[in-house]
Order: C-alpha cells, then structure tokens, then sequence
C-alpha cells in the first residue's frame, strides 16, 4: 500500500505571495489532517477534512485554508505569506481507528 | 497550545541500553500514540495506545499509559544508532475529533 505523497517537498517563496500545498493520502483513507511545526510552536493542528468537509479547524489566521477533492486528496493554501510561515508542513492520512500516517511533509521558506 | 510534555527534553545513552521517555498530558484523552521524526522530516507512525489500555508493545517498543495521572512511557529497549531521532507523543480527544494534539518532543541520541 502506497503511503502519504506530499508535493512539492521543497519551497522558496517571498513575503506577499501565496502558496498551494498538495497532500494524497494512503488509498480508501477519508480523512485528512494537516499540521505546520515550526521550532518555535512545535507541531500544531491546522485543520482537517473528511469527506470533503472540514470537520476541525486549529488557530490559526483565515489565510490558511484548504479543501479536499472526491479522490481524498487535499490541498492547503496560505495567502500573503509572512516570514513566520515559513515551516514544515505535514499531512496526515488518518484510519477510521485514529492512527494518523504522516507525509514527508513541504519544507516552505518564506523570504 | 501543546498538550503534552514529552521529559527529557534530550536523552543520550549508548547502543545497547535502554531508552525511556515520559509524556504528560492535560485534559482527557482517546488515544495516545507515539511518534518518531529523523532530523525534521515527516513523523514515523509508532505506536498506539487506547484510554482502556494500560500497556502495549511492538518489537523493541513498550509503551504505557496511565490515565489517572495523565502520562505515559515509551520503553525503547536494546538501543540502536539509528533510534537517534526526536520523539513525539500526540493524543486526540476521540470521536470525529481528529486533531492531534502534540508534546515538544524528546530527542534521543544513542551513540556507537
């Protein structure tokens, strides 16, 4: 069974510009979860989707956002990127018991 | 806001002993698992733990859970190099709430 594909792994982007994160998770899983670990925070929750529904929802600001397609696969975007964006993003493929399977994650620098 | 709190926040032993790491939480809790994740890349699945269980194990891994005082343990035993890599604990609060909730990690460093 193919496991969590992440692209792009790597990303270079200036402040004001925006950014488009794709995430396929493990096949017949619904549930998608994205996290952002910076060394700062750690790693927090951003949201998830199941069914092409956002379910859950961290804190984060309203330029974080994302949607999953009909395939289960999901995108994240984030707007007027600030510096403090800059992080690794990870995406999780969730079963229906709980266990959350992570990506290799998109490394995004912002400058 | 973090959940857990993995202690130590660093562990350096040599190979062939045991590892152990402590992770405390706040609030009640579905499911505990643990992480592992090699110098910032994507977190490696370990291990999961129910609310009704008290302990599991999986090959070198042993894993606790205390509910009444909110922690857990992982046991790593007979230690290698490549178990150098930082750890994670994350629990969720069950039903269609999946989000992770996650400690600040202990990173262990097992020497040759």
């Amino acid at each position: 069974k193919a496991g969590v594909t992440q692209t792009p792994r790597y990303l270079i982007k200036t402040r004001g510009q925006q950014v488009t994160l794709s995430c396929s998770p493990i096949s017949g899983h619904r549930s998608v979860s994205w996290y952002q670990q910076t060394p700062g925070q750690g790693l927090q929750f951003l949201f998830e989707y199941f069914s092409e529904t956002q379910r859950n929802k961290g804190n984060f600001p309203g330029r974080f956002s994302g949607r999953q397609f009909s395939n289960s696969r999901s995108e994240m975007n984030v707007s007027t990127l600030e510096l403090g964006d800059s992080a690794l993003y990870l995406c999780a493929s969730n079963d229906l018991g709980g266990t959350q399977y992570f990506g290799p994650g998109t490394r995004l620098l912002v400058l | 806001s973090q959940q857990g709190e993995e202690d130590p926040q660093a562990l350096s032993i040599q190979e062939g002993e045991n590892a152990t790491m402590n992770c405390s939480y706040k609030t009640s809790i579905n499911n505990l698992q643990w992480y592992r994740q090699n110098s910032g890349r994507g977190l490696v699945h370990l291990i999961l733990i129910r609310s009704n269980e008290r302990e599991k194990h999986s090959g070198r891994l042993r894993v606790t859970l205390d509910t009444s005082k909110k922690s857990s343990s992982l046991l790593i035993t007979a230690s290698r190099a490549a178990d150098t890599a930082s750890y994670f604990c994350a629990t969720d609060r069950g039903g269609s709430n999946y989000k992770l909730t996650f400690g600040k990690g202990t990173l262990l460093t097992v020497n040759p």
